[in-house]
């Protein structure tokens, strides 16, 4: 079955550090790819998303690529901010069954931004 | 103007008691979904239904029961609660049935707690 596998945390970062989360991915079709983000004591928000190979979704300063030849989406941004503190997810939504799929989630990486 | 909403936002219950919690969104959506997030935030599909039917059941125990009075809801019905039913709850809503291609949007999550 499909399945999404990602670093789990928690990654510490100082303030205007690079972030670099990994995330690879197994699916049996042909997946779109996506980041979501939840802030503490708050739902689930879209980050980004892609939904073909060499696509760039980008958002806020965050960017993943869909490397199909890898099989991987990871996430980055160049310079984060004490604001960035969440967890991130990385899921994939694989429509070669033709319905209403669920996206099947990493486990989460918690990122905490230190001043 | 909440997209995805989710009542009650906390609930805390005990063993073998029966609960509902209510989701309703406000895009036009078809399709609506159930997540449950554990509490090492490990976030997995349960249900999927399209225009109030039924699409995906991902093995939940027969306690737990969606019922969709119309698009615009999709209602979690849990019998005789257990222990290892504390969690998240999430609630979700995606344009249609177009699988990966469509984004989907959570609520803000229920968290449940069985003592």
């Amino acid at each position: 079955g499909d399945s999404v596998t990602q670093m789990e945390g928690p990654v510490t970062l100082s303030e205007e550090a690079f972030l670099t989360i990994n995330c690879t991915y197994t699916a049996t079709g042909y997946p779109s790819l996506f980041w979501y983000v939840q802030y503490p004591g708050e739902g689930l928000q879209l980050l980004l998303k892609a939904t073909k190979a060499d696509d760039k979704g980008s958002n806020k300063g965050f960017e993943a690529t869909y490397r199909k030849e890898t099989t991987s989406f990871h996430l980055e941004k160049g310079s984060v901010q004490v604001s960035d503190s969440a967890v991130y997810f990385c899921a994939l939504s694989d429509y070669s069954g033709g319905g209403a799929d669920g996206l099947t989630f990493g486990k989460g990486t918690h990122l905490i931004i230190q001043p | 103007d909440t997209a995805v909403s989710q009542t009650p936002k906390y609930l805390v219950t005990q063993m073998g008691n029966d609960k509902s919690i209510k989701c309703e969104q406000n895009l036009g959506h078809d399709t609506m979904y159930w997540y449950k997030q554990d509490s090492k935030k490990f976030l997995k599909i349960m249900f999927s239904y399209n225009n109030k039917e039924l699409i995906i059941n991902e093995t939940v125990p027969n306690r737990f029961s969606p019922k969709s009075p119309d698009k615009a809801h999709l209602n979690l019905h849990i019998n005789s609660l257990e222990l290892g039913d504390s969690a998240v709850y999430f609630c979700a809503s995606s344009l249609g049935l177009a699988g990966g291609l469509e984004t989907q949007y959570f609520g803000p999550g229920t968290r449940l707690l069985v003592l």
